[in-house]
């Protein structure tokens, strides 16, 4: 089946650095990737939806300055988290379909574990 | 927003047992599907059922939908000590729009 590749697993970061998160579809073109977060032992939250060569959709209440995504090519997109903070600590998961027809499943990253000391 | 609500949270059943969890959301759908995480990984799909259909198989998987209710259960049957795992349920709208996830069911199944 369609791999997506997610990377990094893990990152551990200092306060007001910023992390860039990337997912990549293998062996399909994804036009459209979701970015969702994970806080511990609770669901998925969409936080935006990457378009290809346009802009993503954000959620209501990301900051889209924030947590900055970008989807320069068919197979990438990337999730950068500007001026991380503590609060910013959470597993990172993307997706992807891959095409547009009705029923398509999710293809997903193995995810990011990311930690803001 | 969370589209999906399961229930039971938690689930614990002794092997061999059958597990049945329940989705429900709130909006038309073109499809529901289910998902499974172990801790710490990322999802990985099992089954899709789409808004016509009322019963899916796969493997020891079944899965029923109910768009009149706006509900879907997932059971596992002759459960395994391996289907340990977190199981949610996603609805998808169609086309590119977002697949939304519920709150999720941990299941525990002891050996």
């Amino acid at each position: 089946g369609a791999v997506v590749s997610q990377h990094p697993s893990w990152v551990i970061c200092k306060s007001g650095t910023s992390v860039k998160i990337e997912c990549r579809s293998l062996d399909f073109q994804a036009t459209t990737m979701f970015w969702y977060r994970q806080f511990p032992k609770q669901s998925l939250m969409l936080m935006a939806t990457s378009n290809e060569g346009s802009k993503a959709t954000y959620e209501q209440g990301v900051e889209k300055d924030k947590f900055l995504i970008n989807h320069a090519s068919l197979t990438l997109s990337t999730l950068t988290v500007t001026s991380a903070h503590p609060e910013d600590s959470s597993f990172y998961i993307c997706s992807a379909k891959q095409g547009a027809n009705a029923n398509e499943k999710l293809f997903f990253g193995s995810g990011t574990q990311l930690s803001v000391l | 927003s969370q589209q999906g609500e399961e229930d039971p949270q938690a689930l614990s059943i002794q092997e061999g047992e059958n597990a049945t969890m329940n989705c429900s959301y709130k909006t038309s759908i073109n499809n529901l599907q289910w998902y499974r995480q172990n801790s710490g990984r990322g999802l990985v799909h099992l089954i899709l059922i789409r808004s016509n259909e009322r019963e899916k198989h796969s493997g020891r998987l079944r899965v029923t939908l109910d768009t009149s209710k706006k509900s879907s259960s997932l059971l596992i049957t002759a459960s395994r000590a391996a289907d340990t795992a977190s199981y949610f349920c996603a609805t998808d709208a169609g086309g590119y729009q977002k697949v939304t996830f519920g709150t999720g069911t941990k299941l525990q199944v002891i050996p």
